[in-house]
């Protein structure tokens, strides 16, 4: 079965306490990304990585890491937690044939005090 | 600037019934539409999509509609079936240096009244 993991599914956290977000996928995509998603604001896209060792920035990276060492897995990092950073995020995998085999993570949603 | 809109936050429609889905856009580079359907606590699931070379494409009950002149597409589902309850989210896709950008709308809650 297509699966995409995301863990923790939910997270309280403090400002300035490093998290890492973990995002895992068996469908061999080489294509991977994240997504913030915000009242009014509709799903934004954080990072994305077209394959192994290849990561760069979309629309909102500011104050996120990422990091594409094996194909399977790309964790998300807030070095810095912010209040702004409150939100769902949701991980994203393609497949060879394009937008049509997009797949979605099921979400974590963190809240930063 | 939000480049994909869906003016309308929610939607009540009776089963059985047309549920009409709209969204508007404004960036005319946008070449690739699709319109994802997300339950609570899960992530968005696709749909179904289009071409802007096409102005219509069905998919059983699901048909998406393209309007290119008006940069307005609709998603249209017929008939309305209570487990179509769901928000739904139209996206827009360009070519951003290599990699194939989604830009999403806010999202439409559908409520199916049985």
């Amino acid at each position: 079965e297509a699966q995409v993991t995301q863990n923790p599914r939910y997270l309280i956290t403090v400002t300035g306490k490093k998290l890492t977000v973990t995002c895992s996928q068996n469908m061999n995509h080489e294509y991977m990304s994240w997504y913030r998603q915000d009242p009014g604001l509709g799903l934004r896209q954080i990072y994305y990585s077209m394959n192994v060792e290849v990561t760069d920035k979309g629309d909102v990276p500011e104050g996120y890491k990422v990091s594409r060492k094996e194909k399977r897995n790309f964790p998300l990092i807030l070095e810095s937690p912010s209040p702004n950073q409150t939100s769902l995020y949701f991980c994203a995998t393609r497949g060879a044939g394009g937008l049509d085999t997009q797949y979605f993570g099921p979400g974590t949603r963190l809240t930063v005090l | 600037d939000q480049q994909v809109k869906q003016n309308s936050p929610s939607l009540s429609v009776q089963e059985g019934r047309i549920s009409i889905l709209n969204c508007d856009y404004t960036n005319s580079m946008f070449d690739y539409f699709l319109w994802y359907k997300k339950y609570p606590a899960e992530g968005p699931t696709f749909l179904i999509s289009i071409s802007s070379i096409k102005d219509k494409n069905e998919d059983g009950r699901f048909t998406v509609f393209l309007n290119k002149s008006a940069k307005h597409l609709s998603l249209h589902i017929v008939p309305s079936q209570p487990g179509d309850s769901a928000v739904y989210f139209c996206a827009a896709s360009e070519m951003d240096f290599g990699n194939e950008k989604l830009t999403f709308g806010t999202g439409t809650r559908l409520t199916i009244i049985p």
